[in-house]
């Protein structure tokens, strides 16, 4: 069964630099999520999509930004990195609704 | 306050016990509520779902939801070394979920 795709798994920044994470969603599902995972702490919630459209904001900093496009992929954008922003980010799909989220298998992004 | 709290780790149970997982959240309106588990460096993978008060069983694992309490719990029998991982308790309060730090849960053999 297909799962979420997100690319690139590795990604190694310097300070400063822009970042742009990608995730593709399980087919007909209608919902992502973003989430980041630092060294140790358990995910936090980013910023999620609903039909290609904003629904919910979390804890994202204003230097980044985030779309769905009209194909249900999703665009990360970060910018000014700074060496704090070193974490996984996962991405999640589902069907909107109570039912789990299939998460990606992540990008590990480093800020050297 | 965070709104899902577990209980700290790490837990140590020999193989063949039973790992008890417990959670607590603070928004009473949540509805669903995720069981996951999570290996070093790898994503969440969702093991157990429950929305109803009471007992549910898949396999060796038996998620318990007691919504006047703002309770849910996660039982693993008969526990493997395989289970040796980060077990995330998650709450969905609204359109997006909301994670519990997690339970390091180690397997001895």
């Amino acid at each position: 069964a297909a799962g979420v795709i997100q690319s690139p798994r590795h990604l190694i920044k310097e300070k400063r630099e822009t970042a742009t994470l990608k995730c593709y969603p399980i087919p007909r599902h209608d919902t992502v999520y973003w989430y980041q995972q630092g060294p140790g702490q358990d995910p936090q919630f980013l910023i999620s999509f609903y039909e290609k459209m904003q629904s919910d904001k979390g804890s994202i900093p204003d230097r980044f930004s985030a779309q769905q496009f009209s194909d249900y992929h999703s665009e990360l954008n970060m910018s000014s990195l700074e060496l704090g922003d070193s974490a996984l980010y996962f991405c999640a799909s589902s069907n909107r609704g109570n039912y789990g989220y299939t998460f990606g298998s992540g990008t590990r992004l480093t800020v050297v | 306050q965070k709104e899902v709290e577990q209980n700290s780790g790490p837990l140590s149970v020999p193989e063949g016990a039973i790992a008890s997982l417990n959670c607590t959240y603070s928004d009473r309106v949540s509805q669903s509520f995720f069981w996951y588990r999570q290996y070093s460096g790898k994503s969440p993978e969702l093991i157990m779902s429950i929305y109803s008060n009471g007992d549910k069983e898949d396999g060796r694992f038996t998620a318990q939801l007691n919504k006047a309490s703002q309770y849910v719990s996660l039982l693993i029998r008969d526990s493997q070394p395989s289970d040796s991982a980060t077990y995330l308790c998650a709450v969905h309060p609204s359109n997006d979920m909301r994670f519990g730090a997690g339970t390091r849960l180690t397997v001895k053999p």
